[in-house]
């Protein structure tokens, strides 16, 4: 079966230090993955999404930056966090041109 | 892909059926309707989805007006555990993402 994991769970980092987050997926080959952001008591925004191994779409323009360095690993990465950064991360999966998305447990980020 | 209005919150009974509600007015042929489900500080769960036939799992059932301007999600049995943000989505057939709207915050009452 198919496992998708995120680290950390949780994350305090002071402002204008950098970021990376891990995603990884098991179970499966070439999918989908995605990032996504929610600020507290917001909406899912999706930040990145990528269809294959160094193709990346950034939805928003930010300080961010994703990479896939493997089939099965995407990268969220920040030289400089800013206080608007905190949030909570959501990684996520799809086979291609399937819509039904697996999410995993996400990294809650505070920015201090 | 086509904007979606959902009521902001809902309350139903433990135990009652529970309705979702979602406009869809300016939906395409091509567009299928997705229903995902967010319980408190964890990750979406798809739940369910249709293009213009009724379907049914073990989760819920989605009811898509003849004209497919709008739907209804259905829990029909609601828990306590059902508690959570409930999304209809609206995704256009070939797009590589899907696009979340703010959804309505469902509370199952004991």
């Amino acid at each position: 079966s198919q496992t998708i994991h995120q680290w950390p769970a949780t994350l305090v980092q002071p402002v204008g230090s950098p970021l990376s987050l891990e995603c990884t997926v098991e179970g499966t080959s070439n999918p989908n993955l995605y990032w996504y952001r929610q600020a507290a008591g917001r909406g899912l925004q999706l930040l990145f999404y990528s269809v294959g191994i160094g193709q990346i779409s950034s939805e928003v323009p930010q300080n961010l930056s994703a990479s896939r360095p493997q089939d099965r690993q995407f990268i969220l990465s920040s030289k400089k966090l800013l206080l608007s950064d905190s949030g909570f991360y959501l990684c996520a999966w799809s086979v291609w041109g399937a819509y039904e998305q697996y999410f995993g447990p996400g990294t809650r980020l505070t920015v201090t | 892909d086509a904007k979606t209005t959902q009521p902001t919150s809902m309350d139903c009974a433990e135990g009652r059926a529970a309705n979702l509600p979602c406009n869809h007015s300016t939906i395409s042929g091509n567009e299928y309707v997705y229903w995902y489900r967010q319980i408190h500080s964890q990750g979406p769960q798809y739940i369910i989805h249709g293009l213009k036939n009724n379907e049914t799992n073990e989760m819920a059932s989605l009811i898509i007006t003849e004209d497919r301007k709008s739907s209804t999600l259905i829990l029909p049995h609601a828990t306590l555990r059902d508690t959570a943000v409930y999304y209809c989505i609206v995704v256009l057939q070939g797009a590589q993402k899907l696009v979340f709207g703010q959804g309505t915050r469902l509370t199952i009452n004991p």
